[in-house]
């Protein structure tokens, strides 16, 4: 089952930052949070993973609270083609990531 | 682009038949996934295949059943399907076991059963 927590849907200006919030108040010292997202039936994309720090790539940035239950996903810039539902998935990196994927938050980025 | 890549795009079968689907991983990559996805859902963990062997299993019946080569390719069968085994089947790949980076999803292929 999964182990994680998402608002079923949210909306989000052009332009602006989208913050979604995702709870793991179960998760293992040793369990990663991992963002996957998924556009209209195609397979899902990988975003960012982080353990306890935060992170950042090109694509948003991971914030993970000092606790490690909740956490925040931030597209910086949203952008139409950010439309798609999100995963936040909890899951062990060094024992072969076997992900178990909630219903996801699906994000509208409205003009 | 993942590098991961899914045969065929669609398929069409009939309740009872047997299903054969494929995923190729990127080179290097000896851990792989499989997952179904139903209309609305979030994709589901069937089982995960390392260095040719079964390595966990999902709440799926043994009526699901993997192989992976030393190709890295890999094929997910289904025998005797059934109505609600109509769904997105998705493959996804990660470098290594042990490893620290994660799983790389193929575009998936979607069946249905009549």
């Amino acid at each position: 089952d999964a182990k994680t927590t998402q608002p079923p849907s949210m909306d989000c200006a052009e332009g602006r930052a989208a913050n979604l919030p995702c709870n793991h108040s179960t998760i293992s010292g040793n369990e990663y949070v991992y963002w996957y997202r998924q556009i209209h039936s195609q397979g899902p994309q990988y975003i960012i993973h982080g353990l306890k720090n935060n992170e950042t790539n090109e694509m948003a940035s991971l914030i993970i609270t000092e606790d490690r239950k909740s956490s925040t996903l931030i597209l910086p810039h949203a952008t139409l083609r950010d439309t798609a539902v999100y995963y936040c998935i909890v899951g062990r990196a060094n024992t072969g990531n076997q992900f178990y994927f909630g219903t996801g938050t699906s994000l509208t980025v409205i003009p | 682009e993942t590098g991961v890549t899914q045969s065929p795009t669609h398929l069409i079968k009939t309740r009872g038949q047997q299903v054969t689907l494929r995923c190729s991983s990127q080179s290097g990559h000896n851990t792989v996934s499989w997952y179904q996805q139903a209309l609305g859902q979030g994709p589901q963990f069937i089982f995960q295949y390392y260095r040719e062997e079964e390595n966990g299993r999902g709440n799926f019946p043994p009526r699901f059943s993997g192989l992976q080569f030393p190709n890295y390719s890999s094929e997910l069968n289904v025998n005797a399907l059934e109505l609600d085994d109509s769904a997105l089947y998705l493959c996804a790949s990660q470098g290594d076991y042990s490893s620290t980076d994660t799983q790389y999803f193929g575009p998936g292929t979607r069946l249905t059963v009549l």
